[in-house]
Formats: structure tokens, sequence, C-alpha cells
């Protein structure tokens, strides 16, 4: 089993460039999420999609887009890369219809992302 | 908002027990506890839905005091692969919000 598999696993941008980070599970979850990791900070919440066609907001949204282009797959892109979105992101599912948070999530092994 | 988690950091000797805090300054629906390791992805490890639950997991186990808003992570008789980052994630009403982490290193 894959589970969640993240591509690049590595990828270094000059500041301006946009790139498209991708996210695919294969446990049949509803709900998916992208997540970004910084030293001392945790796991912040950029975006999430509780359902195929519905995307939402989380704490860090800005300067970030969404896709969830079917339930297997939901991707994240940076129009306009900034140093500032140095950092490892990681994507994670869970069966929750709701994204209640009452269903273990998932994590893939991370996108380690830097931008100059 | 996200939770407060108490230590930032701990270092046991194997064999020796310790207790990771989440505490948060809303009702929280439920209280999830991952691990991670250095350059990997973070690992379940257990979920807590009720007021004053316990759930183990091996020898860690959790308690939830909805009342508190608080979460205690319990690591008994530690041993060298409980080492690395403890995350708590808050629910209240839907979306995971995660603390800061607790770094554990356990030494023979």
């Amino acid at each position: 089993n894959a589970g969640v598999t993240q591509t690049p696993k590595f990828q270094v941008l000059k500041t301006g460039q946009s790139m498209t980070l991708q996210c695919a599970q294969d446990m049949n979850h509803n709900s998916m999420y992208w997540y970004r990791q910084d030293p001392g900070m945790g796991l912040r919440l950029i975006y999430y999609s509780a359902s195929e066609g519905t995307t939402d907001k989380g704490e860090v949204p800005n300067g970030y887009n969404v896709s969830r282009l079917n339930k297997r797959e939901f991707s994240l892109r940076l129009e306009s890369a900034a140093p500032s979105q140095t950092s490892v992101y990681f994507c994670a599912s869970d069966r929750d219809r709701n994204s209640r948070g009452n269903q273990p999530q998932h994590f893939g092994d991370g996108t380690r992302l830097s931008i100059l | 908002q996200q939770p407060v988690q108490s230590p930032q950091a701990v270092i046991l000797r194997e064999g020796e027990d310790a207790v990771i805090n989440c505490s948060s300054s809303k009702a929280l629906y439920s209280v999830h506890w991952y691990r991670q390791k250095h350059g990997e992805a973070p690992i379940f490890l257990m979920i807590l839905l009720k007021g004053g639950e316990q759930k183990g997991h091996d020898k860690i186990s959790a308690s939830f005091n909805e009342k508190k808003q608080q979460s205690s992570l319990y690591l008994t008789a530690s041993q060298l692969s409980y080492s690395g980052t403890y995350f708590c994630g808050t629910a209240n009403d839907y979306k995971l919000s995660f603390g800061a982490g607790t770094t554990v290193t356990v030494r023979a």
C-alpha cells in the first residue's frame, strides 16, 4: 500500500517562479489536507478539502491555491514563489466526510521546498 | 488557534517515564497525538474523543480532560525507539490545529 504519495520530494525555486505540488492517496479517503512545517512552529494548515469538488482555507492560505482534481488527488500551487514560502510541505488524508477532526490523519513523506 | 505544548524538549534514559502536556484555550472536540522522526512524516499514535478517556499504544498512553481543555501523553518505561518529536492536534468544530511539538530524546 502506497498510502499518501507526494511529488516532488525536493525542489529549489527562484523568487517569482510557480510550481505545483502533487498529492495522491489510495485509501479511498474523503478529506485531504495541505500543511506546511517550519522550525519551532509545528504543522500549520494551508488548505483542506472535505470532499471532491470542495476546498476551504486553513490558517495560512495566502500565496497558495489548491485543486481537488478527484477523490484521490489534491494539488497545491504556488503562483509566484516567495522566500517566506521556503518550508516542508505535507499532504495528509483521512476518512472524515466533514473534516471534523475525528479520524486519524495519514501523512505523505513531504516536499522540501527552497525558494531563493 | 494552536494548542500549547509543554515541555519543549525532554531528555530521558531508557526505562524512564515522561509526560507531555497539551492545552487549548478553546473547547475541544478531539485530541490527536502524532510522533515524527527527523526527516520523516508524522505518524498517528492515538485519538481521544471523550472527556476523561484514556487510550494506549504500546507503553504510550494519553488522557483527555475535556473540562480543562487539556490532554497529556505518558511515555512509560521509555525505549530508544520513542525518540522523536511529539505533536498534539486539537479539533474544535472542524480541522486540526497542531502544537509546536515536544522533542523527546531517549539515551541508552
